[in-house]
């Protein structure tokens, strides 16, 4: 069966420093890999996805950037964090070659103090 | 810009009673839709998706979409102090998901 890991479960990061969040998925091959964020009172905002190594889509341009530099894994950073940047982040996979169905990692709570 | 809204709630059903959670799309492209619980603190679990018309049941859950309408709703059966969290609709949008905000549901005893 397929298991996605994700690290840190929380974080508390001051404004202007870096950030690196992993995600890597198992019992799969040729995942799609997303970065979603979740802020309060809000709803799961697309940041990133890839649908293979190096590929990078990003919707929403900001101070975040993504890697893939394995097929399952993922990488959400940053170099210099801002106050808006807290929020719940969750990486999630789908079956490549159109897979729909998205499933979620544990998720990381950040806050940007 | 491709929205899904729902209501926020909560919306509270005594335990035993039929739950019924509502989401519109604006949308006319997708052809998939899902039904996610999020508990607090916790990263939404996939609990239902449909694709066609009509209704489709999983044990207590039912969901049913209407694509004239652009209207999708999830059903809970038999409603338990367990089902007490936030229920995230999406459509796809090609290549990811969209979300609505989340219901939030309340059962109880």
């Amino acid at each position: 069966s397929q298991t996605i890991h994700q690290w840190p479960a929380t974080l508390v990061q001051p404004v202007g420093s870096p950030l690196s969040l992993e995600c890597t998925v198992e019992g799969t091959s040729n995942p799609n890999l997303y970065w979603y964020r979740q802020a309060a009172g809000r709803g799961l905002q697309l940041l990133f996805y890839s649908v293979g190594i190096g590929q990078i889509s990003s919707e929403v341009p900001q101070n975040l950037s993504a890697s893939r530099p394995q097929d399952r894994q993922f990488i959400l950073s940053s170099k210099k964090l801002l106050l808006s940047d807290s929020g719940f982040y969750l990486c999630a996979w789908s079956h490549g070659q159109g897979g729909k169905k998205l499933f979620f990692g544990s998720g990381t709570q950040l806050s940007v103090l | 810009q491709k929205e899904v809204e729902q209501n926020s709630g909560p919306l509270s059903v005594p335990e035993g009673a039929i739950a019924s959670l509502n989401c519109t799309y604006s949308d006319r492209g997708s052809q998939s839709f899902f039904w996610y619980r999020q508990y607090s603190g916790k990263s939404p679990e996939l609990i239902m998706f449909i694709y066609s018309n009509g209704d489709k049941e999983d044990g207590r859950f039912t969901a049913q979409l209407n694509k004239a309408s652009q209207y999708v709703s999830l059903l809970i059966r038999d409603s338990q102090p367990s089902d007490s969290a936030t229920y995230l609709c999406a459509s796809d949008s090609g290549y990811a998901l969209n979300f609505g905000k989340g219901t939030s549901l309340l059962v109880t005893p």
